[in-house]
């Protein structure tokens, strides 16, 4: 079992509505979860940050944390094309020392 | 969000050369850095972890003789590809973090081998 895990897409959501990008984890006492968006040939850009359950809203997007569960998962209302890229997901292990990057989840946002 | 710059953001060079990418915290401190390769619609792959002042920790599979990291300062990262060969070419990006925070990416170098 990955240790992160997220489906590879790709994700096709048309303008305007809402994606759902989803990830588990495999280490029950992770601390911090993060969502990063790469356009390609980019570089990943941080764009949430959660580290305790439940939503954290920032804009259009939605992070949700359900450690019971051992999924995070990202919501990105009213979807532009420009929302299309790929998006990882990161969990850093207990003391903060290493964390480990999804493989990652393509969506694309058809206009 | 902090800034993390790379330098140069591509290069081309010969097979059998070095190269020497480097990699700044602008605006924090980095207590950690981290080097990745990202092969064309692949995933980030973790080469190297490193603390400032310590010996870096390579991932498994990862050549340290090959790809020199020196750390020496807060602010400042560089991965050294020795020797370097067609294969070598990839997207190298570096990545910073202060203390148990978010880890913040740089723009990438993008290495041609020829």
């Amino acid at each position: 079992q990955k240790e992160v895990e997220q489906n590879s897409g790709p994700l096709s959501v048309p303008e305007g509505a809402i994606a759902s990008l989803n990830c588990t984890y495999s280490d029950r006492v992770s601390q911090s979860f993060f969502w990063y968006r790469q356009y390609s040939g980019k570089s990943p850009e941080l764009i949430m940050s959660i580290y305790s359950n439940g939503d954290k809203e920032d804009g259009r997007f939605t992070a949700q944390l359900n450690k019971a569960s051992q999924y995070v998962s990202l919501l990105i209302r009213d979807s532009q094309p420009s929302d299309s890229a790929t998006y990882l997901c990161a969990v850093t292990n207990t003391g903060g020392f290493k964390t480990i990057f999804g493989a990652g989840t393509r969506l694309f946002v058809k206009a | 969000g902090a800034v993390v710059s790379q330098h140069p953001s591509w290069v081309i060079c010969k097979s059998g050369t070095s190269v020497k990418i480097e990699c700044r915290s602008l605006d924090f401190q980095a207590t950690t850095m981290f080097w990745y390769r990202q092969f064309p619609k692949q995933s980030l792959m973790l080469m190297a972890t490193s603390n400032e002042g310590s010996k870096a920790t390579y991932e498994q599979g990862v050549e340290k003789d090959k790809f020199l990291i020196n750390h020496a300062s807060l602010t400042l990262s560089t991965l050294t590809v020795t020797s370097a060969h067609p294969e070598d070419s990839s997207f190298y990006i570096c990545s910073a973090r202060e203390q148990n925070s978010e880890q913040y990416f740089g723009p990438g170098t993008r290495l041609t081998v020829t």
